[in-house]
């Protein structure tokens, strides 16, 4: 098992404009989770999902984030009209269902809007 | 919702020092995970432990679900062991939802 692997690794777009992140979790893992990540703070839970089912979403996940994950496998994060806010790292872990809940985490995607 | 305060924010350690970091939270937990942050950036799961004590290697923890905290042991420490250490909770009555983190604990070790 080669981990959690997230594509790309860096972003760099203009205001405006959508970017979209895909995360691939370990095959066994039913739970897929999104985190946000600014400097020097703690990662912020975004959404998560339970194979295809999308079971809660935050409220940072304004209208112009999406995040699909349409057949339990991979999932993508949808970001349409970026703001220089959004500039983050975009993080993703799976889990198992059961416990123990240990996370596995993805080495990132950082996103910077210029 | 619950929060989760992280003691203390910086520490400088020579290598071969030990010490204790310290994670509280203010509701019951069904869920608590220490993380790794390495410089680069990643995330490495260091212990699932809502209840009890676990050891691996150098590190061990112990969680006091009653008190409502958990400590971080680092013994011998040594210069890979940098980075940012994160406590994060699940509150109880939920199953393998949202973690909150904690702002976490820069640790510097020092040759």
């Amino acid at each position: 098992d080669t981990g959690v692997s997230q594509n790309p690794r860096h972003k760099i777009t203009k205001r405006g404009q959508n970017v979209t992140f895909r995360c691939d979790p370990i095959s066994e893992h039913n739970r897929l989770y999104w985190y946000r990540q600014t400097l020097g703070q703690g990662p912020e839970f975004l959404t998560y999902f339970q194979n295809e089912a999308q079971l809660e979403k935050s409220r940072l996940l304004s209208d112009r984030f999406s995040a699909e994950r349409p057949k339990g496998s991979f999932s993508t994060l949808e970001i349409q009209r970026t703001e220089q806010g959004d500039s983050a790292m975009y993080l993703c872990a799976s889990s198992w269902w059961g416990p123990p809940y240990g996370y596995t985490f993805g080495s990132g995607t950082r996103l910077t809007v210029v | 919702g619950i929060q989760v305060e992280q003691s203390p924010p910086d520490l400088i350690l020579q290598e071969g020092a030990n010490s204790t970091l310290r994670c509280n939270f203010s509701d019951s937990v069904n869920n608590l995970q220490w993380f790794h942050q390495n410089p680069w950036g990643q995330l490495i799961n260091l212990f699932y432990i809502p209840s009890g004590t676990k050891q691996n290697g150098r590190l061990s923890a112990t969680t006091v679900a009653t008190e409502r905290y958990s400590l971080l042991y680092i013994s011998s420490s040594q210069t890979t062991d940098s980075g940012v250490y994160f406590c994060a909770v699940e509150p109880g009555g939920t199953s393998g939802s949202r973690l909150t983190f904690g702002e976490g604990t820069q640790l510097t070790v020092n040759p």
